[in-house]
């Protein structure tokens, strides 16, 4: 059974830092790429970023809101996926979930989609 | 970066209901588009990618469809368990985005 159980989230003052951590089983962690989702409370859904694979040289992909002040980061020996954030701000106060990212291909294109979430887990910036 | 618009932000419906979503993309994403059920208090669930591919597991009353900028997410007769706010969201380029959200509510 696939599991993602995520963790370190909590409260944080404006400016501060804080590191993520999500714990995988059940699959090949290594194989797959895994993102970072996040979601205010209330709100809707905003992807945050992506590393890939070994075979693709653990190449990462950000979103804008939070590029330059956050790195994910992977530790395939340890099964774990990681989410350091800098300098956060009151607006990145949201549920954090690790997601597994599934390939699939039409055409000689390859896409991908989330299929397995974790449960979150909230990271509150407030003074 | 593209702009995923969902419509109608929510809907009343009873059980037994057909229910449609409609989901449109700010340019086209050929069928780069996925579907999430999100119930309160839980993790997204993944019910349909590509489209129109239904996950493993997921009830075929579920079904998606469209191309390039425009998509639906039907659901053919609802369920009570298929109450909950669901989600499109585009995998054609970087930043990965999602629509605002349609809450299927009685």
């Amino acid at each position: 059974e696939v599991q993602l159980v995520e963790s370190g989230g909590g409260l944080v003052q404006p400016g501060g830092s804080l590191r993520l951590s999500c714990a995988a089983s059940g699959f090949t962690f290594s194989d797959h790429y895994m993102d970072w989702v996040r979601q205010a409370p209330g709100k809707g859904l905003e992807w945050v970023g992506r590393t890939r694979n070994k075979v693709k040289s653990y190449t990462t992909e950000y979103a804008a809101s939070v590029k330059g002040r956050s790195t994910i980061s992977r530790d395939d020996s340890k099964n774990s996926l990681y989410l350091q954030m800098n300098s956060l701000k009151t607006e990145d106060t949201a549920v954090y979930y690790c997601v597994r990212v599934l390939l699939y291909c039409s055409g000689g294109n390859c896409h991908s989609t989330f299929d397995y979430w974790g449960q979150g887990t909230l990271v509150t910036v407030s003074s | 970066d593209i702009q995923m618009t969902q419509s109608p932000s929510s809907v009343s419906a009873s059980v037994g209901d057909r229910v449609t979503i409609t989901c449109r993309a700010s340019q086209g994403i050929s069928s780069w588009l996925a579907w999430y059920q999100q119930k309160p208090g839980k993790a997204p669930k993944l019910l349909i990618y590509g489209a129109s591919s239904l996950q493993s597991g997921v009830p075929s009353r579920f079904s998606g469809s469209g191309s390039g900028t425009d998509f639906t997410l039907t659901i053919s007769s609802l369920q009570p368990e298929d109450f909950a706010t669901y989600y499109c969201q585009q995998s054609d380029s970087f930043p990965l985005t999602f629509g605002g959200g349609t809450k299927v509510e009685i």
